[in-house]
């Protein structure tokens, strides 16, 4: 596509629930990173794909969060279990393969756990 | 650890003045830096970015920012403010490819008339 996309752009949960976010990067791009965005916070690095691979996960937060990438296109970024603490901007970001890598970010999906 | 460190949370600039907002950075070696600026119900867009080379760096929008090594400073300006330049600006820094990105905690701009 000519741009990040994700969705939703708005979800609304209860504490316990599962909740998946989907991203959908430039076309291109081999390369897709996740953040999550406090409020008032910059972003903050969770984990990256490399095609369908995962080479980081570090920022990952805890074992209620995993991501994925299948087929080395869409991604999913999933929470089980949510806590309030959870709530946040998750933001998604495609690169492509190169010496002067730019990252190019979606609107974001922002998460409120009731 | 790497970090990228903003110092002014909120900044207040006439609309037609200058715009100078700072960032410093800590990183074992010179990273690749950005500025990236976000509006209210958008997303994250590219300023600008330096890899090497020149250090004074020309962005979108009639932004600019200057390397300095010796201070470790990126620090974006704008010679004259308009009012659609009220908003959130974060300065980060990465290194070699597939790495993350390091972001501040972010400026805000306010422009008063």
């Amino acid at each position: 596509g000519a741009g990040v996309s994700q969705s939703p752009r708005y979800k609304v949960t209860k504490r316990g629930q599962d909740v998946t976010l989907r991203c959908d990067p430039i076309s291109s791009h081999a390369t897709l990173y996740w953040y999550q965005q406090a409020l008032g916070q910059g972003p903050e690095f969770l984990t990256y794909f490399n095609y369908e691979a995962q080479p980081d996960k570090s920022g990952l937060p805890s074992d209620r969060f995993s991501a994925e990438r299948p087929e080395g296109s869409i991604s999913t970024l999933t929470i089980q279990r949510t806590e309030q603490r959870d709530s946040a901007m998750y933001r998604c970001a495609s690169s492509s393969r190169g010496q002067e890598e730019t990252q190019y970010f979606g609107p974001g999906t922002r998460l409120l756990v009731l | 650890a790497q970090s990228v460190t903003q110092p002014d949370i909120h900044i207040t600039v006439s609309e037609g003045a200058s715009l100078e907002l700072r960032c410093n950075y800590s990183y074992g070696a010179t990273p690749y830096l950005f500025w990236y600026v976000q509006s209210p119900g958008q997303g994250l867009q590219l300023l600008l970015k330096y890899f090497s080379g020149d250090t004074l760096v020309q962005g979108i929008k009639g932004f600019e920012a200057e390397f300095k090594r010796s201070q470790s400073s990126f620090n974006l300006r704008k010679p004259s403010v308009h009012w659609s330049d009220a908003a959130e600006y974060f300065c980060a820094g990465g290194m070699e490819y597939g790495n993350k990105l390091v972001f501040g905690a972010g400026t805000i701009l306010r422009v008063k008339s």
